[in-house]
């Protein structure tokens, strides 16, 4: 079985600010596929950042990037220069096996102005 | 374009009718799910169609069918719908391997009276 855990519900960052969202998962498999997804109030899911479990860099996209620590299974997401638009529920996902993708229970992220 | 589609958005029923959703996705994916998302927004696979062919069925009521009548379209019936069915259903597609993210439809949100 793998499990991921999310252990923020909430966290809220100043506008222009950096934060970090907390992720750490558990997986007998030794091939699998870590994901951040974010669900704005609008409630579609959209990707933001992929990090494949063999590459040792840390994957970056544009201001959103992660610290991968694979010997502690741990997947943090960093959001730099905080927007407005970034104001979501944030869902670390891990994907391993036949097509078993298992999601945490997600991190309110509450950005002020 | 839509990439993956549901219909309804917004469903309201009574307790003991049946009811589907359909879903369509026009990213030529092969693997296409089910998911549901509570009102804490907890969100767990249901469903897994690869191919048309059912790869994960995770522990739902049997009241829950998915039927996939080709590789792009996923639709999910329910019958005898009850009180804690209310909660947002979303299809999802990818490319069919764990390694790729999947694209998620806008969502449907069921009320279940």
């Amino acid at each position: 079985a793998q499990t991921v855990t999310q252990s923020q519900p909430e966290m809220s960052v100043q506008e222009a600010e950096t934060v970090t969202l907390s992720c750490t998962y558990d997986t007998s498999e030794s091939d699998y596929y870590l994901f951040w997804y974010k669900q704005p109030p609008s409630r579609q899911m959209i990707l933001v950042i992929r990090q494949e479990a063999y590459k040792q860099q840390n994957a970056t996209e544009n201001r959103f990037s992660v610290n991968f620590q694979k010997a502690a299974k741990s997947f943090s997401l960093k959001i730099s220069d905080s927007q407005l638009g970034d104001a979501a529920m944030y869902f670390c996902a891990l994907s391993g096996g036949y097509q078993k993708v298992t999601f945490g229970i997600g991190t309110k992220l509450q950005v002020i102005p | 374009d839509t990439a993956v589609s549901q219909t309804p958005k917004y469903l309201v029923t009574q307790m003991g009718n049946d009811k589907s959703i359909k879903c369509e996705q026009n990213l030529g994916h092969d693997t296409m799910y089910w998911y549901k998302q509570d009102s804490k927004k907890f969100l767990k696979i249901m469903f897994s169609y690869n191919n048309k062919e059912l790869i994960i069925n995770e522990t739902v009521p049997n009241r829950f069918s998915p039927k996939s009548p080709d590789k792009a379209h996923l639709n999910l019936h329910i019958n005898s719908l009850e009180l804690g069915d209310s909660a947002v259903y979303f299809c999802a597609s990818s490319q069919g391997s764990v390694s790729y993210e999947q694209y998620f439809g806008p969502g449907t949100r069921l009320t279940v009276t």
